[in-house]
């Protein structure tokens, strides 16, 4: 079975940095992945993390934990247009295909 | 450019009959997905296809149909079975490398309102 636990919505004020948790159960790893969607548009991929540590791409930074079912995205320096909802998915035990989480919100502020 | 097409962006139809949700990609991917997203959830899968001619039942598949008669095609059919059909449907496509998993292009998804 599959669980992924993310908050509803996350507000941070423009220029901050917000970091967006992801918790896990699954019977299998195979990697977790983290996409970005605004409002009425197809998700965009941001990373995919499979071994434990920090991964950086520029303003954006993905953290994973396998021992702890954990995963963090990171944004610095946020813009107005990082207003969107960000989606965790993880792919069940034996599946290539992710199973995504409810994503978590984020109201970027003046 | 590469990339999916999807269309159309909006659709509305009348209860009770069937409609059908075009996708369309020339990245040359082999595997092709369609997803269903209802406000506050999460994508939910509805059928997806590995290659030509074969496809799969996702968590949801009833009151959906599918086809995959070309590599760069997956039509899906939404049945007037579908007990809640409005929602905001997504496509999406992936190469299918060997090794396990690999990353999802999504289409940019069609809006279906059932009145």
């Amino acid at each position: 079975g599959q669980n992924i636990d993310q908050p509803t919505e996350m507000t941070a004020t423009e220029g901050a940095i917000v970091q967006i948790n992801c918790t896990y159960q699954t019977s299998g790893f195979n990697g977790l992945f983290w996409y970005q969607q605004h409002a009425g548009e197809a998700p965009t991929f941001l990373s995919y993390n499979v071994l434990d540590g920090l991964e950086e791409k520029g303003r954006f930074s993905s953290f994973l934990s396998r021992s702890k079912g954990y995963s963090y995205l990171l944004l610095k320096e946020l813009q107005m247009k990082d207003s969107a909802s960000y989606l965790c998915a993880v792919p069940s035990g034996g599946s290539y295909i992710p199973t995504f989480g409810r994503g978590t919100s984020l109201i970027v502020h003046p | 450019d590469g990339g999916i097409t999807q269309s159309p962006k909006y659709l509305f139809r009348k209860e009770g009959q069937n409609v059908t949700l075009s996708c369309e990609q020339n990245l040359n991917h082999d595997a092709m997905y369609w997803y269903r997203q209802d406000p506050g959830q999460g994508l939910r899968l509805i059928y997806y296809s590995q290659i030509v001619n074969d496809f799969q039942k996702g968590d949801i598949a009833e009151g959906y149909s599918v086809s995959r008669e070309k590599k760069e095609s997956f039509p899906l059919t939404v049945t007037s079975a579908q007990k809640n059909p409005t929602a905001f449907y997504l496509c999406a496509s992936s190469p299918r490398t060997s090794g396990g998993t690999d990353t999802q292009y999504f289409g940019p998804g069609t809006r279906l309102t059932v009145l």
